[in-house]
C-alpha cells in the first residue's frame, strides 16, 4: 500500500524567507502526487498535481514542487513566503484510476514569523 | 468560494445514534469523494461516488454509507455513532480521482 511521509510536523520561517517542505512518498511505480493547503477552519485547496512529464511543477500562489524518482520525494518550494502562507500544508498520492482515494501525510504546519 | 458547501458546520451527537451529512457542488463534476479528518491528522478517504454509483472505498465499515443524486449533491450517512467517528468530515468534486474542490467540512462532535 502507498504511503506519505511529511517529516516536519512545524516548520517556522521568516516573512520573505524561501521555503521548502519535505515529502516522501512509498509505492513501487511512479504514482500521481499533490499538494494541498488548509487554512484554520476551512477545507482543502489543490495547490499543484504532478502526474507525468516534466518533474517540475508549478502551482498557485507562486508554489512549485520537484518529483524526484531516485529520492522518492515531492518537495514543495516557494522562492518567498508571506504572512498568509501560514496554514497546514498536506502531501498526498494516488494510485491507478483514483478510485482508491488519495493517501494523504499528516501535514506540516506552517509558522511565519515577521 | 470552493462551490462545495457543507452542511451543517457543526454538529454534536450522542453515541449510537446516526447522523447524515450534506455536500453540493457546483462544479458540475459527477464525482463527489468524502474525507474524514481526525484532530492534527492528514484526511482518510472514505469513499467516492460516480455517477450515483459508490466506486471506491476506504478502511470504513459499512456502517459509513453515501448516497449522491442526480444533480451530484450527496450524504454521508453513519450509523452507530462512536466517540472516534468525532472528526472533520470533507467533501471533495473530483475528477479522475482528484479532489480538486473541497467544502469548508462539517465537524462532528460525538459524547
Amino acid at each position: 500500500a502507498q504511503s506519505v511521509t511529511q517529516p516536519d510536523i512545524h516548520i517556522t520561517v521568516s516573512e520573505g524567507a524561501s521555503l521548502e517542505l519535505r515529502c516522501n512518498y512509498s509505492y513501487g511505480a511512479t504514482p500521481y502526487l499533490f499538494w494541498y493547503v488548509q487554512s484554520p477552519g476551512q477545507g482543502l485547496q489543490l495547490l499543484l498535481k504532478y502526474f507525468s512529464g516534466d518533474t517540475l511543477v508549478q502551482g498557485i500562489k507562486g508554489f512549485e514542487a520537484e518529483f524526484k524518482r531516485s529520492q522518492s520525494s515531492f518537495n514543495l518550494r516557494k522562492p518567498s513566503v508571506h504572512w498568509s502562507d501560514a496554514a497546514e500544508y498536506f502531501c498526498a498520492v494516488v494510485t491507478g484510476g483514483g478510485a482508491d482515494g488519495l493517501t494523504f501525510g499528516k501535514g506540516t504546519h506552517l509558522i511565519i514569523q515577521p | 468560494e470552493t462551490g462545495v458547501t457543507q452542511s451543517p458546520t457543526h454538529l454534536i451527537k450522542t453515541r449510537g445514534q446516526q447522523v447524515t451529512l450534506r455536500c453540493s457542488s457546483q462544479s458540475g463534476h459527477n464525482t463527489v469523494s468524502w474525507y474524514q479528518q481526525a484532530l492534527g491528522q492528514g484526511p482518510q478517504f472514505i469513499f467516492q461516488y460516480y455517477r450515483e454509483e459508490e466506486n471506491g472505498r476506504g478502511n470504513f465499515p459499512p456502517r459509513f454509507s453515501g448516497l449522491q443524486f442526480p444533480n451530484y449533491s450527496s450524504e454521508l450517512n453513519v450509523n452507530a455513532l462512536e466517540l472516534d467517528d468525532s472528526a472533520l468530515y470533507l467533501c471533495a468534486s473530483t475528477q479522475a480521482g482528484t479532489p480538486l474542490h473541497f467544502g469548508n467540512g462539517t465537524r462532528l462532535t460525538v459524547t
